[in-house]
């Protein structure tokens, strides 16, 4: 079953720890992305990477931090420097079948910090 | 600076009535324009994109250059429309996807 894979789906975080958020991806697309959905602001991306070993930020990436190591995978840390972690995060991959910029999305991560 | 704006947090209509999310955006190059819905416990995906011209669920949107708008219309809402909708922006071809704040369409029976 194709698709991207977001784990975990909650998390709860003490103030002042960093937290990694999981993304995982078998549509073979090159492209990836992770965005913050918070009520009334829509989605705001935080980075993306259009190919492997390289990444670009977003327009909130104050806080955050990402790798893509492999293909597959492109991994959130949300940091102790982010001022306002609590929020909903979503990931999405682009590219292949689903048509050029067209993006598929995860099921998300909610994100609380204690 | 790029930017798409929705004006509507909510908006309720009565089933059958004719609907109308409005998108305005603001980027000086050649925009690729889409639609993207979140339905209940389910997760976002595209509805439709301005370059295929087509209609899906009953939806249509016309982008209009002068007015700078890709509004989502459907001249008989149901209620299994009821949803969280999101008009988005493509700039930097292949790049960067930004997202307006999201209007929630909301029909009543």
């Amino acid at each position: 079953d194709g698709g991207i894979t977001q784990s975990p789906k909650y998390l709860f975080r003490k103030e002042g720890q960093n937290v990694t958020l999981s993304c995982e991806q078998n549509l073979n697309h090159d492209a990836m992305y992770w965005y913050r959905q918070d009520p009334g602001q829509g989605l705001r991306l935080i980075y993306y990477s259009q190919i492997v070993n390289d990444f670009q930020k977003g327009d909130i990436a104050e806080g955050y931090s990402v790798s893509r190591e492999k293909k597959e995978s492109f991994p959130l840390t949300v940091t102790s420097a982010q001022k306002n972690p609590t929020a909903f995060y979503l990931c999405a991959s682009q590219g292949g079948r689903t048509g050029a910029n067209v993006l598929t999305f995860g099921a998300g991560s909610r994100l609380t910090v204690l | 600076a790029q930017r798409v704006t929705q004006p509507e947090k909510l908006l309720s209509v009565f089933k059958g009535a004719p609907v109308e999310l409005k998108c305005n955006y603001s980027y000086s190059g050649s925009p690729e324009l889409f639609w993207y819905v979140q339905y209940s416990r389910q997760r976002l995906q595209l509805l439709l994109r301005h370059i295929s011209r087509e209609s899906i669920k009953g939806f249509t949107a016309d982008l209009n250059k002068g007015e700078t708008s890709f509004h989502l219309k459907k001249p008989f809402a149901q209620e299994e429309d009821s949803a969280m909708y999101y008009c988005a922006l493509l700039y930097n071809q292949g790049g960067k996807l930004i997202f307006g704040q999201g209007t929630e369409l909301s029909v009543k029976p």
